[in-house]
C-alpha cells in the first residue's frame, strides 16, 4: 500500500512532442503529489505538486494531471525541449508538512533535437 | 530556497572503513533527510530528523546510523561500509508544510 509505481522507465520523444509518465498509487490517505526533476549531477529539485481537490494543475508547458477515482497521476511536458532531458520522479505523501515521501522509480527522458 | 550541501561530491573508502557523509542546510530547518538512489529503485528513505538530537528510521537503516548535533548539520555515518552500500547518496531539508528540497548528492563507492 506504500508504493508509487512509475512507468515509463525510460522515454524518447522528439524535440516538440509530448512527453507523459504515469504514476499510481494505493493508499488512499495520500493527498499531497509533487514531481521532482533530477539533471545529470544535480539534486532532485521540486517542478511542480498537486493536492486531490483539483484534477489538473498547469505551470508552464508542464501540467499533472490527477485522476483521483483511479489512483493515478501523470506528468505531461508539451512542445518536449532537449534541455527537458532528464529523470523525473513522482512522490506521494500524506500532506506536504509530513516526513515521508514515497518515491516512484523514476523515469529518464530523452528529447531527441 | 533552502539550500542544501553535501560536503563531498564523490568520495572513496574501502569495506569496512567508518564513513561520514556531511550536510548542512542554511534556512533552520527543522527536518532532514537522508535517502539512497539506485537505478531502477528510485529514492529510498535511510533515517530522517525532525530536531536536534532527534531521529527516526527510514525505510533502510540497516548499516546506517545518523548524527544531529546542530540544527543545520545531518550526518550519515557508515559504521563498517560494505560494497553494497556504493550508491548516491541524497540529502534533503524540508520546513514544515513544505515540499523537500534537495542536495546534489555524494557519490560513494566502497572498494
Amino acid at each position: 500500500q506504500q508504493q508509487v509505481k512509475q512507468s515509463p522507465q525510460s522515454l524518447i520523444v522528439q524535440k516538440g512532442g509530448i512527453s507523459i509518465i504515469n504514476c499510481a498509487y494505493e493508499n488512499t490517505a495520500f493527498d499531497y503529489f509533487p514531481w521532482y526533476q533530477q539533471f545529470p549531477g544535480k539534486g532532485p529539485a521540486l517542478l511542480i505538486a498537486i493536492r486531490p481537490d483539483v484534477s489538473e494543475k498547469k505551470e508552464g508547458r508542464f501540467t499533472i494531471s490527477f485522476n483521483k477515482s483511479a489512483k493515478q497521476f501523470s506528468l505531461h511536458i508539451m512542445d518536449s525541449q532537449p534541455g527537458d532531458s532528464a529523470t523525473y520522479f513522482c512522490a506521494a505523501s500524506r500532506g506536504a508538512g509530513t516526513y515521508k515521501y514515497i518515491f516512484g522509480t523514476g523515469t529518464r527522458l530523452k528529447v531527441l533535437a | 530556497d533552502v539550500k542544501v550541501t553535501q560536503s563531498s561530491r564523490y568520495l572513496v573508502k574501502r569495506t569496512g572503513e567508518k564513513v561520514f557523509l556531511e550536510c548542512v542546510q542554511d534556512m533552520d530547518h527543522e527536518n532532514m533527510f537522508w535517502y539512497r538512489q539506485d537505478p531502477g529503485l528510485g529514492l529510498r528513505l535511510i533515517y530522517f530528523s525532525y530536531d536536534v538530537k532527534m531521529k527516526e528510521k527510514g525505510d533502510i537503516p540497516e548499516g546506517y546510523s545518523v548524527s544531529r548535533e546542530k540544527k543545520e548539520r545531518f550526518s550519515l555515518i557508515l559504521e563498517s561500509a560494505s560494497t553494497n552500500q556504493t550508491s548516491m547518496y541524497l540529502c534533503a531539508a524540508r520546513d514544515s508544510n513544505q515540499p523537500q528540497h534537495f542536495g546534489d548528492g555524494t557519490r560513494l563507492s566502497i572498494l
